[in-house]
């Protein structure tokens, strides 16, 4: 266990839909990070929120955007959803930078 | 970030030790080579670091030859447990130092049989 939690743990949506995955991060780690991991491949950077801004910005379209909260939980919004868009989310902690943990992910399926 | 290349697939046995082999002809001075497990449905999870020559830890050992332009991810005497993707990764400070932005490549699946 990493003490990072991911809700919820599966999700299915319809094309064009907004989703909004969480993170909690494990305790006193102030950096959270998101990935995707598409079925077969591995996980690619997202974003990195440090202290509740954004710190980074993978290959992504503006539809992915993001929030960190003063607890230092996250959140991953994604806009217009598109059938590629099915993957794993994973969700990365750590303080600042030091050993990044992950949490289980986020199984979105759309359909 | 320096590329790497790994064989995308390996089988093996119980019992057996399993070397999986990284390339990244160009990797920088700065960079240090690391190994992540990741499960089905569950996020990667740090196994090993290292700069040159050799490292072990209670999981495994991580060789580097003198021109740094391979790795090799040694896992002795493998159990069930062990069939997971294995990535390789390269950064300056070392990957597991960089707070959590990691740059994957598409590892490599060992799959441990009985």
């Amino acid at each position: 266990e990493t003490g990072v939690t991911q809700s919820p743990t599966h999700l299915i949506k319809t094309r064009g839909q907004q989703v909004t995955l969480r993170c909690s991060s494990q305790s006193g780690h102030n950096t959270v990070s998101w990935y995707q991991q598409a079925l077969g491949q591995g996980p690619q950077f997202i974003f990195q929120y440090y202290r509740e801004e954004e710190n980074g910005r993978g290959n992504f379209p503006p539809r992915f955007s993001g929030l960190q909260f003063p607890n230092y939980s996250s959140e991953l919004n994604v806009n217009a959803l598109e059938l590629d868009d099915s993957a794993l989310y994973l969700c990365a902690s750590s303080l600042e930078v030091t050993e990044a943990f992950f949490g289980q992910g986020t199984r979105l399926t759309v359909v | 970030l320096a590329k790497t290349t790994q064989p995308i697939s390996m089988d093996s046995y119980e019992g057996q030790e399993v070397n999986i082999t990284c390339s990244h002809n160009n990797i920088a001075t700065n960079d240090y080579i690391t190994w992540y497990q990741q499960f089905p449905s569950q996020g990667p999870r740090f196994i090993i670091q290292g700069y040159k020559t050799k490292v072990t830890n209670e999981v495994a050992s991580l060789f580097i030859p003198a021109d740094r332009k391979s790795s090799t991810l040694s896992l002795p005497r493998v159990s069930l447990s062990d069939t997971a993707v294995y990535y390789c990764l390269v950064g300056e400070m070392g990957v597991r130092n960089q707070g959590g932005k990691l740059i994957f490549g598409q590892g490599t699946e060992l799959s441990v049989k009985p």
